[in-house]
């Protein structure tokens, strides 16, 4: 298997507190991204990143900011949680842009926001 | 109307049978196709990408119909194992990814 962890893997945390999850991977893909799945809505791209301090936004970006400082480390922080925020976090990485080879997933984190 | 529509299911079936799932896309700049298969509580993991000529992998065979914007999982001789959930993905060639909401199989005995 590709070597993408996800940390942690579970979270309760209380509304308006700052969260930091965090992606690594050692498979030196340009890649990545962090999606978030909900019940109804599949997954929906928060952030990506095509390489070193280069990172843009997705469809569901409010509230969330994005650091890549090195290759294999893609931190996603919700600036201040919100009850909207609970959700599970998919980290991915592709070897192409656009995914068009596909992505391999990380394992999730659990993101509970009380 | 969603980018993309997966009937959810579940569809339940006996091991050994045949089950097929459609999945349709409304974006006529769709380039590549994907299925993933997720377990209960377990990342997406890559199936097999779909051609437009039709592929194969053992069990599964995936196709693509441009005309009418809808891709296929076709899954033969059913398992246990096979009991997932299945998400179709399209992407543009900007390299925009659009999931499908997942198609629940469950396999019985």
């Amino acid at each position: 298997d590709a070597g993408i962890t996800q940390s942690p893997r579970h979270k309760v945390t209380e509304t308006g507190t700052p969260v930091t999850l965090r992606c690594h991977q050692t498979e030196n893909h340009r890649y990545m991204y962090w999606y978030r799945q909900d019940p109804g809505h599949g997954l929906r791209l928060i952030h990506y990143s095509y390489g070193v301090k280069d990172t843009d936004k997705g469809e569901v970006s409010d509230g969330y900011s994005v650091s890549r400082s090195k290759t294999e480390d893609f931190l996603l922080t919700l600036e201040s949680a919100t009850s909207s925020q609970t959700s599970v976090y998919f980290c991915a990485i592709s070897l192409r842009q656009g995914a068009r080879d596909g992505y391999t997933f990380g394992s999730g984190t659990r993101l509970t926001v009380v | 109307r969603k980018e993309v529509e997966q009937d959810p299911g579940p569809f339940n079936v006996p091991e050994g049978a045949t089950v097929a799932f459609n999945c349709t896309y409304s974006n006529s700049a769709s380039q590549s196709f994907f299925w993933y298969r997720q377990d209960c509580r377990k990342e997406p993991k890559l199936l097999m990408s779909v051609y437009s000529s039709g592929n194969e992998d053992g069990r599964f065979t995936a196709q693509l119909n441009r005309a009418s914007q809808y891709i296929s999982l076709l899954i033969r001789d059913s398992k246990l194992s096979d009991s997932a959930t299945y998400l179709c993905v399209v992407n543009t060639n900007a390299g925009k990814s659009t999931f499908g909401d997942g198609t629940t199989l469950t396999v019985k005995p």
